[in-house]
């Protein structure tokens, strides 16, 4: 089994649509959580950190579900701007930093 | 406060050459990941490595691939003898501390012809 799986997609989703990311852990010793964004060709950059009680920033919305090892990501009223590869990470308490494959967004008009 | 350095973005080796990438981490950071990213896939971790340590290296391949972080000066990714397969993408990040963000260079692209 991957340290990090994640469903490669992609996601066609039309512009305002909501669309979400499950992706899921195997090391439940896992410490860390954040989501990435990639585009294309571009290194990735941090969208946003994952906390134990959910955390919102403006269109996006992660959860952690410690229990069953799943991090999720919701973004709502999608733009075209948001399309790109979203990867989950994971780090462990030994500092090791696992990026899942990530899953291709495209939001079309 | 530049951010995390990699050079050159643009590396054109032949097979059986070296290839040297050199990463600079950003100021006050001591903790450097390295990544490979082959084309149309995910990132796949290579190596951890705080200054003049290597903490992790269970992803990298067992020949020809090394790497350093000294204390003074950029952490090298350094492979030897390349081979076409090689060619990738190579994403050097670094972060401050445990469980803070990591940030990214640009990547420095290998190409073996």
């Amino acid at each position: 089994r991957k340290e990090v799986e994640q469903d490669p997609g992609p996601f066609n989703v039309p512009e305002g649509a909501t669309v979400a990311f499950n992706c899921t852990y195997s090391n439940s010793a896992s410490q860390s959580f954040f989501w990435y964004r990639q585009d294309c060709r571009k290194e990735p950059k941090l969208l946003m950190s994952v906390y134990s009680s959910g955390n919102e920033d403006g269109r996006f919305t992660a959860q952690l579900n410690r229990a069953s090892q799943y991090i999720s990501l919701l973004i709502r009223d999608s733009k075209l701007s948001d399309s790109a590869t979203y990867l989950c990470v994971v780090m462990t308490g030994g500092f090791k930093t696992i990026f899942g494959a990530g899953t291709r967004l495209f939001v079309k008009a | 406060n530049a951010g995390v350095m990699q050079n050159p973005r643009h590396l054109v080796r032949r097979r059986g050459q070296e290839a040297r990438l050199r990463c600079s981490p950003m100021k006050g950071h001591s903790h450097v990941y390295w990544y490979r990213q082959l084309p149309e896939e995910g990132l796949k971790f290579m190596v951890y490595l705080q200054k003049e340590n290597i903490i992790d290296e269970s992803g990298m391949p067992k020949e020809r691939f090394s790497a350093e972080f000294p204390k003074e000066g950029p952490s090298i990714l350094r492979i030897q003898q390349v081979v076409r397969g090689d060619s990738a993408a190579y994403f050097c990040a670094s972060l401050q501390a445990r469980e803070a963000e990591a940030f990214f260079g640009q990547g420095t692209r290998l190409t073996v012809v």
